[in-house]
């Protein structure tokens, strides 16, 4: 596709459900992230794919966070028993490869999770 | 201490001001230095990106890297209310993949 695609973009969700966020990277680009951008906290690392395989998930802030890619392609954030501080904007981002600066990140605009 | 520092403003200025956004840092290994601009409700967008310390233009855009204080600009002349965004500082070590972000800042260019 022309961007990366987020969706949902906005999830409301009562706190204990799952949730699924989904990235839909740009076509042809091997290197997938994910981060949380909470109000005042910037961007948070998540974790990292390349291909389908994730080398770097050091972010993922609890084993209720999983994070899957299939065929190079789509990806899918599980978030399991959401509580009130999973509530953030997640953000995924593609590259070409591993990070090159004259690559960069493309970002999507992100799911809005609110967790009530 | 977070590895990357920058005041979350917001920072209001008149149209056609400079704007100076800065960003410090403590890891010595990153080398990559970037910018990034987000609007509201959007993902963040590359501006420009360095490598190592010295000076990059674009347009009215200007990056500044000094490694050796561990401090990175970005100066806006002729501001614009198009600029008003939230502006964020990233980098990266020379063997990393994953960008460190700044909490970003947010400017307002007034009419």
């Amino acid at each position: 596709g022309a961007g990366v695609s987020q969706s949902p973009s906005n999830k409301v969700t009562e706190k204990g459900k799952d949730v699924e966020l989904r990235c839909d990277p740009i076509s042809g680009h091997t290197a997938l992230y994910w981060y949380r951008q909470s109000l005042g906290q910037g961007l948070e690392f998540l974790i990292y794919f390349q291909g389908n395989s994730a080398p770097d998930k050091s972010g993922l802030p609890s084993d209720r966070f999983s994070a899957e890619r299939t065929g190079g392609s789509v990806s899918t954030l599980t978030i399991q028993r959401t509580q009130q501080e999973d509530s953030a904007v997640y953000l995924c981002a593609s590259s070409l490869g591993v990070y090159k600066p004259n690559y960069g990140y493309t970002f999507g605009s992100g799911t809005r999770l609110t967790v009530v | 201490q977070k590895e990357v520092e920058q005041d979350p403003g917001p920072l209001s200025v008149p149209e056609g001001a400079i704007v100076s956004l800065n960003c410090t840092y403590s890891n010595s290994a990153f080398q990559y230095f970037m910018w990034y601009r987000q609007y509201s409700r959007k993902g963040p967008e590359l501006l420009m990106y360095t490598y190592s310390s010295g000076n990059k233009e674009d347009g009215r855009f200007t990056a500044q890297v000094d490694k050796s204080s561990k401090y990175i600009s970005l100066f806006i002349r002729d501001s614009q209310p198009s600029d008003s965004a939230t502006y964020l500082c990233a980098m990266v070590g020379g063997g990393g993949n994953k960008l460190t972000f700044g909490t970003g800042t947010q400017l307002k260019v007034e009419l």
